[in-house]
């Protein structure tokens, strides 16, 4: 079966740097998205990797290491409102748009 | 640019009854899937259209039917509503085909069951 898992939860404070691991046990991998959502809001697109090596976009990275089924998400400088859950997915080759989420991380940034 | 437009936002609904919902995707985009987000199961992917063909179908019985129209809005239907039904239903819409291009979801339509 396909398997991704995320840690439930995560505290981290204003102006820090926090890291969202996410691990994968996936056949055909074809590609692994992050995605944020605010409560009561869609999920927005972050960040997208297919191959080896870091994706850097302003304050928000993702690596991946597809040997290993692991990615995560680097966000830097953090800020109150970077409070929200945090949602990987992978695709699959051959199935379309189809995309297999985690449970998402619920990213609580204090003062 | 509008962005994907789901319709309605809410939905109260009676055991037994059966619901349409409704996606209008990003213009110039042919794919559309549907999820379901519950708190206990998170977002579960129900079905994908492409060109108005369904291309991918979830692990979902056969009261989850959907179908796509020739401008690519699509429609979700589920019959003989069960309380586990009560989640939020998102559509997402991506350009299509096996590319890197992301899906860009709508707000949902939250459906209650009483």
């Amino acid at each position: 079966g396909q398997n991704i898992d995320q840690p439930t939860e995560m505290t981290a404070t204003e102006g820090a740097i926090v890291q969202i691991n996410c691990t994968y046990q996936t056949s055909g991998f074809n590609g692994l998205f992050w995605y944020q959502q605010h409560a009561g809001e869609a999920p927005t697109f972050l960040s997208y990797n297919v191959l080896d090596g870091l994706e850097e976009k302003g304050r928000f990275s993702s690596f991946l290491s597809r040997s290993k089924g692991y990615s995560y998400l680097l966000l830097k400088e953090l800020q109150m409102k970077d409070s929200a859950s945090y949602l990987c997915a992978v695709r699959l080759y051959n199935q379309g748009g189809k995309l297999i989420f985690g449970q998402g991380t619920e990213l609580s940034v204090k003062p | 640019k509008a962005g994907v437009t789901q319709t309605p936002r809410y939905l109260i609904k009676t055991r037994g009854q059966q619901v349409t919902l409704s996606c209008s995707p990003i213009s110039g985009h042919r794919s559309v899937s549907w999820y379901q987000q519950t708190p206990g199961q998170g977002l579960q992917f129900l079905f994908e259209y492409f060109s108005e063909t369904q291309r991918n179908k979830g692990n979902f019985p056969g009261r989850f039917s959907g179908r796509q129209f020739s401008n690519s809005r699509s429609e979700m239907n589920v019959s003989t509503l069960e309380l586990g039904d009560s989640a939020l239903y998102l559509c997402a819409s991506s350009l299509g085909g096996e590319s890197n291009q992301p899906q860009h979801f709508g707000d949902g339509t939250r459906l209650s069951i009483l």
